[in-house]
């Protein structure tokens, strides 16, 4: 059974550019859930994805947005790049209703030059 | 101030046990978690203890919640070299709900 898996590793991008990060859910889940880890922090909530809506967002800029597709998989998109995208882009995968247990990817590192 | 705080290092012996603290903020949070992150790995869940619980134990593992001074830690018994790693608390007030805010994790380290 594989756990959850994200596309791709690493990335490098320039500003202003657009990105989209891949993520598949560990089998059974259907919410994701999107998180952004700065070097030397913890990681930050972007958002939730439940039924193919976003269900629950954090403090994040409209420039990140994001999709759930029938199959469960989901999409971050991020826009209009800063130097202070650079990050480590991790994706979690749940069961609703079951104790919000949260298993995560091996996230994708973003690097914007 | 940060929803929930973390000493930035701990560093013990092998063999030793390690004890992790955490404070949080949130009264009403639900859920409380212990993440275990390895070098440019994702992160682990190791455990998780609802608010209504004073203690859980896993093998190596014990967590204590005390809810009134809103202080979660997490004890490892035997403190192996494989225990090196960052280890994060984190909350939520959600069932399946939630996304889960985060402290700034507490790197173990292990002295021969």
């Amino acid at each position: 059974d594989a756990g959850v898996t994200q596309s791709p590793t690493h990335l490098i991008k320039t500003r202003g550019q657009q990105v989209t990060l891949r993520c598949s859910p560990k089998s059974g889940h259907d919410t994701v859930s999107w998180y952004q880890q700065a070097l030397g922090q913890g990681p930050q909530f972007i958002f939730q994805y439940y039924e193919e809506e976003e269900r629950q967002r954090g403090n994040f800029p409209d420039r990140f947005s994001g999709h759930q597709f029938p199959n469960y998989s989901s999409e971050l998109n991020v826009n209009a790049l800063l130097l202070g995208d650079s990050a480590l882009y991790l994706c979690a995968s749940s069961q609703r209703g079951v104790y919000n247990e949260q298993f995560f990817g091996p996230g994708t590192r973003l690097t914007v030059l | 101030g940060e929803d929930v705080e973390q000493s930035l290092f701990l560093s013990v012996r092998e063999g030793d046990s390690s004890v992790i603290n955490c404070t949080y903020t949130d009264s009403s949070s639900t859920y409380l978690y212990w993440y275990k992150q390895e070098p440019g790995a994702g992160l682990q869940l190791l455990t998780y203890i609802f608010s209504n619980m004073d203690m859980k134990q896993d093998q190596r593992l014990t967590v204590l919640l005390n809810k009134k001074d809103k202080h979660l830690s997490l004890r490892i018994a035997d403190t192996q070299t494989g225990d090196s790693a960052i280890y994060f608390c984190a909350e939520t007030r959600g069932r399946g709900a939630d996304g889960l805010t985060f402290g700034k994790g507490t790197h173990l380290i292990i002295q021969p």
